[in-house]
């Protein structure tokens, strides 16, 4: 079946500009993963979806950055006031969940954001 | 934050030659994964090891864990050009999907 998929694939912002980033998971996936991944560096944790429910939001490096995964589904990471610190690669993952059990996480190709 | 570090942060090796790559961690853990990444297919999981197992072994690759040192090493063997890539470890410290990744080694297999 198809995997990850997020969009845009590329995006130039102006500073000061609001993005929306799009993850879609594979179907049936309970879990989501947000990851921020600077360049030469690993992905580095944001926030984490069972199902709607956002479970923990501990990574998200300002008030600037929201997201949310109304129906369980589609995620979607929102920018406001884009920086030049946010330029990075942002990568969606998505897991089964099992009771007890850690499941293997599989992303998506990740979105490459640059902040002019 | 990033919990594991891996060692060494770069490696070149001749096609064919083993690669052997090592992460340390802080905190105690409930698991260890390891990823690659390339260019040309993502961030890929490569094999996943509980805090009470020593070893697991998936095709060439061999990965140990020791928790009273914190450390894991993940073996490479019979190296091929195709296995060029940046190599993560992830810790997990809990028993929910949360995964806490390092900064990588860059793994270079020369022809």
């Amino acid at each position: 079946g198809a995997g990850v998929s997020q969009s845009p694939r590329y995006k130039v912002a102006k500073r000061g500009q609001d993005v929306a980033l799009r993850c879609d998971p594979i179907s049936g996936h309970v879990s989501l993963f947000w990851y921020q991944q600077a360049l030469g560096q690993g992905p580095e944790f944001l926030t984490y979806f069972q199902n709607e429910a956002q479970l923990d939001k501990s990574g998200l490096p300002s008030d600037r950055f929201f997201a949310e995964r109304p129906e369980g589904s589609v995620s979607t990471l929102k920018i406001q006031r884009t920086q030049q610190e946010d330029s990075a690669v942002y990568l969606c993952a998505s897991s089964l969940w099992s009771l007890g059990a850690p499941e293997t996480q599989y992303f998506g190709p990740g979105t490459r954001l640059l902040v002019l | 934050s990033q919990q594991g570090e891996e060692d060494p942060q770069a490696l070149s090796i001749q096609e064919g030659e083993n690669a052997t790559m090592n992460c340390s961690y802080k905190t105690s853990i409930n698991n260890l994964q390891w990823y690659r990444q390339n260019s040309g297919r993502g961030l890929v999981h490569l094999i996943l090891i509980r805090s009470n197992e020593r070893e697991k072994h998936s095709g060439r690759l061999r990965v140990t864990l020791d928790t009273s040192k914190k450390s894991s090493s993940l073996l490479i063997t019979a190296s091929r050009a195709a296995d060029t890539a940046s190599y993560f470890c992830a810790t997990g410290e809990n028993r929910d999907d949360k995964i806490i990744f390092g900064k990588g080694t860059r793994l270079h297999i020369l022809p």
